[in-house]
Formats: C-alpha cells, sequence, structure tokens
C-alpha cells in the first residue's frame, strides 16, 4: 500500500536552515506530482509547494517562495523540502502528500514537525 | 488570488443528525474543489474531489455539490467517528496553479 513517510523536523533557530525529506513507497513516484502541505500548532492547512513528476517543474507559495526548494529524487523514491532562512511563522508540522489525477492529495504521511524558535 | 470561506467555522450536531458545511470561491472555480476530514493529531484524507465525487472506500453518507463559486459538504447521518475538522481545498491547472484551503469547519458531538 502506498506509505509516505516524513523526517527530518526539528529545532532550529530563526535564520537557519532543515531539510526535509519523505520516503515513498507502494507506488512509482516518477509517476506522480508530489508537494508538501503544512500545520501551524491549532491552525488550518497551509498548502507550501509542489513539484511535477517528470519535468521536476516546482511551484511555491508565496510565503515560501524564494527560501524553500522541492526536490525529489525518484530512484531513491525520495521527495525534499529544503527550508532556509527559517522564521517563527514557519513553525508547523509538515506533511508530505501524493497528488491524485485532478489536483487533490490522496495520501498523506504522518507529518514531522519543525519548530523555530531562538 | 482566490479566497476560500468556509461556513460555518464551527458546529455541534448529534448522532444522525444531517450536517452540511459551506465553501465558497472569490471567483468562479468550475469544479475543482476537494474535501478532506482531518482528526486530532493525524494527517487530512482526501473524501471528495472535484467537488462530488467520493473518493473509493469513503461511506456513503458524505457527499459534496456545488460548481462555480458556491460548494457544500454533507454528511447525511453523523456518526461519532465523524467529529473532525473538514477542510475545502481549491486548485488551479497544473504545473503553474497555486492550491488554497478553506479555513477548516470543526464539527463535534451535541
Amino acid at each position: 500500500q502506498v506509505q509516505l513517510v516524513e523526517s527530518g523536523g526539528g529545532l532550529v533557530k530563526p535564520g537557519g536552515s532543515l531539510r526535509l525529506s519523505c520516503a515513498a513507497s507502494g507506488f512509482t513516484l516518477s509517476d506522480y506530482y508530489m508537494s508538501w502541505i503544512r500545520q501551524a500548532p491549532g491552525k488550518g492547512l497551509e498548502w507550501v509547494s509542489y513539484i511535477s513528476s517528470r519535468t521536476n517543474y516546482p511551484n511555491y507559495a508565496d510565503s515560501v517562495k524564494g527560501r524553500f526548494t522541492i526536490s525529489r529524487d525518484n530512484a531513491k523514491n525520495s521527495l525534499y523540502l529544503q527550508m532556509d532562512n527559517l522564521r517563527a511563522e514557519d513553525t508547523a508540522v509538515y506533511f508530505c502528500a501524493r497528488i491524485g489525477a485532478a489536483v487533490y492529495f490522496d495520501s498523506w504521511g504522518q507529518g514531522t514537525l519543525v519548530t523555530v524558535s531562538s | 488570488d482566490i479566497q476560500m470561506t468556509q461556513s460555518p467555522s464551527s458546529l455541534s450536531a448529534s448522532v444522525g443528525d444531517r450536517v452540511t458545511i459551506t465553501c465558497q470561491a472569490s471567483q468562479d472555480i468550475r469544479n475543482y474543489l476537494n474535501w478532506y476530514q482531518q482528526k486530532p493529531g493525524k494527517a487530512p484524507k482526501l473524501l471528495i474531489y472535484d467537488a462530488s465525487n467520493l473518493k473509493t472506500g469513503v461511506p456513503s453518507r458524505f457527499s459534496g455539490s456545488g460548481s462555480g463559486t458556491d460548494f457544500s459538504f454533507t454528511i447525511s447521518s453523523l456518526q461519532p467517528e465523524d467529529i473532525a475538522t473538514y477542510y475545502c481545498q481549491h486548485y488551479d491547472d497544473l504545473p503553474r496553479g497555486k492550491v488554497t484551503f478553506g479555513p477548516g469547519t470543526k464539527v463535534d458531538m451535541k
């Protein structure tokens, strides 16, 4: 079955960097667009970024554009999110998700917590 | 940018009640609208895609309708396991389109 497992979260100081990973299994990663979505504590869902399946074309929310970089390694069945110049407002649980035939998120990981604090 | 609103922000209902949540877009989004359920501490789950299509395996008491700017999500007979927060989500065409979630509706038991 489809499984997505995020890792790499933790505590980082403002201005710092962190790289999240998402290990995919149970499907052919190269066939799907993939995405990162975040949820600040006690808040709603916020789309962060997605990356196309074969051309690796990225798209970002305005709130992270220029600071975050999404990438993928289909051979390693992995999705990544490089987060630079982190701010307190980036504190959230970060989910990776598979994008289905239309733009719906049909499978999600369990999430990894990123805390940006001095 | 397209804005999504949901109402109500929260509601209390009894087992067996019919529950309806609405989602409104700031401009015409055709049927590019999905619905998710999120229970505390868990990842969201897709329930409805393209406004009215029930994801395989999702109970038939869940349904969605609408197009253009006004959408609704209904639980025909609320069950205890339906206690959760529900989000609508809009998308623009890939690969350059943005994704927007509604603010969510928290459903709890009366």
